[in-house]
């Protein structure tokens, strides 16, 4: 059963555009929502997360916006450059994160120049 | 402490062979998560310690897998009688616990069982 539903499977932006990665979750016990980004080769990265609380937070040139009547949230990424092309996870848990993570299944993010 | 380290890095077995992996997390962070990822999946969750004491394993984990956490310190993942279809990506991760604290993971440890 998966309760973390991520779209798209993925996507290309040209240089400077703003891609947006959307996640719908099931469980309404969920009370944190990360964002991990992954390299090839390598480990997710923590890259931001939000908490039910708020409807969007902003870090850096990432921002996450969460609508919980629709149990749904999404990632932005301004002024994308190609050094954010990667694969980027949504998450959820509850225990504001202290519990296991529930994944998305990721979407190919390719910025080209 | 640069993060979380993972040994090996890559291991290739023959089906039916045993294979352990070891985590060192961060040394502060007393949770310790184990995940597994295959090709154009997310991690799916395996188990997860708080300090040594195993808290809960996924329906995921076969009586296969064993993981242990001495000493609240490294951990490792034993799998045995290895199949085809446990070839993945075992990734280790770390946290602080409490409220909002995100994971560090790994780079995992790549399996290949030939």
């Amino acid at each position: 059963q998966q309760q973390v539903k991520q779209s798209p499977q993925s996507l290309i932006v040209q240089k400077g555009g703003i891609p947006i990665i959307n996640c719908a979750y099931e469980n309404t016990a969920f009370d944190y929502f990360p964002w991990y980004q992954q390299f090839p080769g390598k480990g997710p990265a923590l890259l931001i997360a939000i908490r039910p609380d708020v409807s969007e937070k902003k870090e850096g040139r990432f921002t996450i916006s969460f609508n919980k009547s629709a149990k749904q949230f999404s990632l932005h990424i301004m002024d994308s450059q190609p050094g954010d092309s990667a694969t980027y996870f949504c998450a959820a848990s509850r225990g504001f994160g202290n519990e296991k993570l529930t994944f998305g299944t990721g979407t190919r993010l390719t910025i080209i120049p | 402490d640069t993060g979380v380290s993972q040994n090996p890095r890559h291991k290739i077995t023959k089906r039916g062979q045993n294979v352990t992996f070891r985590c060192d997390p961060i040394s502060e962070h007393n949770r310790l998560y184990w995940y597994r990822q295959t090709l154009g999946q997310g991690p799916e969750f395996l188990t997860y310690f708080q300090n040594e004491a195993q808290l809960e394993k996924s329906r995921l984990l076969s009586d296969r897998f064993s993981a242990e956490r001495p000493k609240g310190s490294f951990s490792t993942l034993e799998i045995q009688r290895t199949e085809q279809g446990d070839s993945a990506m075992y990734l280790c991760a770390s946290s602080q616990g409490g409220a909002n604290y995100g994971y560090t993971f790994g780079s995992g440890t790549r399996l290949t069982v030939v």
